[in-house]
Order: C-alpha cells, then structure tokens, then sequence
C-alpha cells in the first residue's frame, strides 16, 4: 500500500524525443506528488509537482499527467536534451507530511 | 557555502571502525533529514528532526546514531557497519517537517564498508 512503483528502470531516448516515465501508487491517501531529478555526483533537486487536484502540470519542457482514478501519474520531457539526461524518482506522501515515499527511480539517456 | 553541504563525499571505513557523517545546511530550514540511497532501490528515510528533536525512526539499526546540536547541523555517527550498509547517504533539508514539502538535498556521501 505504500509503495510507488515506477517504469521504466531506463531509458534511452533520441536529442529532440518525448521522454515518458510511469508511476504507480495504491495508497489513495496519498495528495502530493513530486518529481526529482538527480545528476550524478548530486543530490536530488525538485523538478516538478502536482496535487491530485488537477490532471495536468506544466513547467517549461516537464509536464506532470496525473490519473486519479488509474492511481497513476507520469512525467513528460518534451523536446528532449543530452542536458536531461539523469536519474528521474517519482515520490508520493500524505498531507501535511514529510514522509516521501520514493519510487525506484529511471535513468534516462539522451542521446545527442 | 549555499544550501545543503555534507562531508565527507566519500568514506571507506571497515567493519569495526567509528565515523561521523556531517550536514550542514545554510538555508534557515528547521527540519533534517538522513536518507539511504542504494542502487536500483527507493531512497529510504532513516531519521527526521524538526527543531532539533527527533521526530522520526524508520526502525534504523542502533549501529547508526543521529545527533541534531542544532537546527544547521546533523550528524550521523557510524559503527561496527556492516558491508550492506554501504550506500549513498543522503541528508536533505526543509523549513519544518509539517510546512512546506519540498525537500532540500545535499550531495550525499558515498559510504563503503569493507
């Protein structure tokens, strides 16, 4: 119930490409839902966030698409850059709360 | 120094040795944290302090022992490690553990147990 479970494991993706990770959560109490990004070398910095309020979240080339009823959510890198190329980690947690509960994380290639 | 700094980045210690991990962090926040990051696994949250008490014990073993002096610094002493304690050690920051939930993070240090 309180795990996130996130796809793929990597990804490889062309200069230009739209690149798509998944994530999945059962617990339905959960109503935060971030996106980090983490290079190596670095620790993780917050890319992206959304509340299960709304189905779609945009900043810049990063898109959030949130799917209450399927309990899933995903991050869209459009117009992808050898720049994004990184280890990407879904996170959920309950209101009010610090307590993250990470996915396993994807690490994304692109390729110039 | 800026956001979330910890030292050492990097520490090879043995099974029966003693360390201490350091974080620091220069942004005002009043809640720490200590993460593990192992490959292909979710980061694990080990411990949280939110104006200097621990609020927080994810059923970590006693060979770890955090200390919060105040609300800029924590540290995480180590000993008698085991070799599956070797990970990445993250420590992350936020202005409380009930406010705002974005997580600060520092560049984590790289711990081998032999």
């Amino acid at each position: 119930q309180q795990q996130v479970k996130q796809s793929p494991q990597s990804l490889i993706v062309q200069k230009g490409g739209i690149s798509i990770i998944n994530c999945a959560y059962e617990n339905t109490a959960f109503d935060y839902f971030p996106w980090y990004q983490q290079f190596p070398g670095k620790g993780p910095a917050l890319l992206i966030a959304i509340r299960p309020d709304v189905s779609e979240k945009k900043e810049g080339r990063f898109t959030i698409s949130f799917n209450k009823s399927a309990k899933q959510f995903s991050l869209h890198i459009m117009d992808s850059q050898p720049g994004d190329s990184a280890t990407y980690f879904c996170a959920a947690s309950v209101g009010g709360t610090y307590k993250y509960i990470f996915g396993t994380g994807t690490r994304l290639k692109v390729l110039a | 120094e800026t956001g979330v700094t910890q030292t050492p980045r990097h520490l090879v210690m043995g099974m029966t040795n003693k360390k201490s991990l350091k974080c620091e962090q220069h942004l005002g926040h009043n809640a720490m944290y200590w993460y593990k990051q192992s490959a292909k696994k979710p980061l694990e949250l080990m411990f949280v302090y939110n104006f200097k008490e621990q609020t927080e014990n994810n059923s970590v073993p006693s060979r770890f022992s955090p200390e919060c002096p105040n609300s800029s610094h924590l540290f995480l002493h180590l000993h008698t490690l085991q070799p599956e304690d070797s990970a990445l050690y993250l420590c992350a920051s936020s202005p409380q553990a009930g406010g705002p939930r974005e997580q600060f993070f520092g560049p984590g240090t790289r711990l081998t147990v032999l």
